[in-house]
C-alpha cells in the first residue's frame, strides 16, 4: 500500500513553455502533499507544502507565480512551471502523507524536467 | 527545525552489517527520527521510523540512544540493492502532519 504516482517521468520543454507535473496518491488519501527539487549531486529542497482545497505554503525564496501548485482533490496535486527556463531544468519530485501520527512520507518517482 | 548531521560516505561489504549514523542533538520531545533512502535517478523510499524506542522492520533496523540526541540506521546484510544516499531526518509532529528537510545524506557504497 502506500503508492503515489508521479507522471510524467521526464519532459522536455521549450524555454518560455509551461509544463505541468501531476502527483497522486492510489491507494490513499492525501489531505497534504510536498513538492521538492533536486540538482545534480545536491539533496532534495522542499519548495512547497501543498493542502487540499486551500492555497500552498511556499518556501522562502521559491516564487509561487513561477511554481503553481494545486490540490483540488483528496488524491491529486500538481506542480505546474510557468514560463520556465533552463535554470528551472531540475528532478522534481513529490510526496505524500498519510496523515498518520510519525509515519513515514511515499515519495513519487520524481519527474526530470529538462527546459531548452 | 532541527538538524541531523550524517557523514558523508561510508563503504561496505556486501553481506555485511552496515551501520549508519545519525546524529541529532537538538531534536525536540515530539520529533520523529525518519530515515530514507534514494537510488539514482529516483525518488526516497521510506525505510524506517522511531520515536524512542528501536524499531525493527523488513528493510533495517534503527537504534535510537536514550537521550536521542544520536540515532544508527543497520543494515543487517548489505547487498549491492542498498547502495544509495541514506538520509537521517526529522519529523515535527504538527498536527498529525510535518514537513520533511533532508540534509546531505550519507553516500553508501557497497562493494562485491
Amino acid at each position: 500500500g502506500a503508492v503515489v504516482s508521479q507522471h510524467p517521468s521526464w519532459v522536455i520543454c521549450k524555454s518560455g513553455t509551461s509544463v505541468k507535473i501531476e502527483c497522486r496518491s492510489l491507494d490513499f488519501q492525501a489531505t497534504t502533499m510536498f513538492w521538492y527539487r533536486q540538482f545534480p549531486k545536491q539533496s532534495l529542497m522542499l519548495m512547497a507544502t501543498s493542502n487540499e482545497g486551500s492555497k500552498a505554503t511556499y518556501e522562502q525564496g521559491v516564487e509561487k507565480d513561477k511554481f503553481l501548485i494545486n490540490h483540488a482533490s483528496l488524491t491529486l496535486s500538481t506542480l505546474t512551471v510557468t514560463s520556465a527556463h533552463p535554470e528551472d531544468s531540475s528532478f522534481y519530485i513529490c510526496s505524500a502523507d498519510r496523515a498518520q501520527a510519525g509515519a513515514g512520507y511515499t515519495f513519487g518517482s520524481g519527474t526530470r524536467l529538462t527546459v531548452v | 527545525d532541527a538538524k541531523t548531521t550524517q557523514p558523508n560516505s561510508m563503504e561496505s561489504n556486501e553481506e555485511e552489517p552496515v551501520h549508519l549514523p545519525c546524529n541529532h542533538s537538538t531534536i525536540s520531545g515530539t520529533d520523529y527520527i525518519h530515515w530514507y533512502r534514494q537510488l539514482p535517478s529516483q525518488g526516497p523510499e521510506y525505510v524506517i521510523h522511531g520515536l524512542t524506542s528501536n524499531v525493527n522492520n523488513r528493510m533495517a533496523s534503527l537504534a535510537i540512544a536514550e537521550d536521542r540526541k544520536s540515532s544508527t540506521l543497520i543494515l543487517h546484510r548489505a547487498t549491492l540493492r542498498d547502495a544509495a544516499v541514506y538520509y537521517c531526518i526529522l519529523r515535527p509532529y504538527s498536527g498529525n502532519t510535518g514537513k520533511l528537510i533532508f540534509g546531505q545524506g550519507t553516500t553508501l557504497q557497497v562493494k562485491p
